[in-house]
């Protein structure tokens, strides 16, 4: 059973940068991929990106690319995700997540996240 | 494409059966997960692959999937389902992942 642990809340300024961590147990660390998710107020689940820790590759949605950093340290298990130059937007819960897959059966393949952390609210204010 | 659409509000009358739907290109390859998420809480796993439950999902939740498709199905819809229901696969490269909207289940 894994378990994943993020910091606490952060209030931001505009055009700053925040860091958010996301610290696991209870499984091998270097088994599975880290994404993050996040979620605006009101609003559905968006994809960030994620990380593989055994190879320190990460992978950005589009509209991320190039203002979110997604690391991982295997010496604690600790997955990061770091998203600069913050707007009043980038106000949202922001959730760790591993997943598993690929998997293939009956002609399709799949993946899906199966341990959440409990998220961070970031909160973009001046 | 990268885009799964969900109506954005389904009901249903205590003790019936629901389906909330996902449509996408991406679900003639990748099956799609859903997750159930009440509110202030985390999003939880409740269908993956083609109609898995992981480990203390009620198995009054089931997946299916026709074409573009996936859809999950509640018999016997208790109380507490009430929630949002968010469908998740690949994009048709699958090097992304996408999520649908989202779909407010009322019980009624």
């Amino acid at each position: 059973q894994v378990q994943l642990v993020q910091s606490g809340a952060e209030v931001k300024q505009p055009g700053s940068s925040v860091k958010v961590s996301c610290k696991a147990s209870g499984g091998t660390f270097n088994t599975y991929t880290i994404n993050w998710v996040r979620q605006a107020p009101g609003q559905g689940l968006e994809w960030m990106g994620g990380v593989i820790p055994i190879f320190g590759t990460a992978n950005y949605a589009q509209m991320f690319q190039g203002r979110v950093t997604i690391t991982a340290d295997k010496s604690t298990s600790t997955a990061y995700m770091e998203l600069n130059y913050l707007r009043s937007e980038d106000t949202a819960v922001y959730y760790c997540a591993t997943e598993s897959g690929p998997y293939y059966y009956d002609g399709h393949g799949y993946y899906y996240f199966d341990y959440w952390g409990q998220g961070t609210l970031v909160t973009v204010s001046s | 494409s990268s885009e799964l659409t969900q109506d954005p509000a389904v009901s249903v009358a205590l003790g019936q059966t629901v389906r909330i739907t996902c449509q996408g290109d991406s679900l003639r390859t990748f099956y799609a997960n859903w997750y159930q998420q009440k509110p202030g809480q985390a999003p939880e796993l409740v269908i993956y692959g083609k109609t898995n439950r992981p480990s203390g999902i009620p198995d009054r939740f089931s997946g299916s999937t026709s074409g573009n498709t996936a859809s999950l199905t509640i018999t016997g819809t208790h109380a507490e389902d009430e929630a949002d229901y968010y469908c998740s696969s690949r994009d048709s490269s699958g090097n992304h992942v996408v999520f649908g909207g989202g779909t407010k289940l009322t019980v009624l």
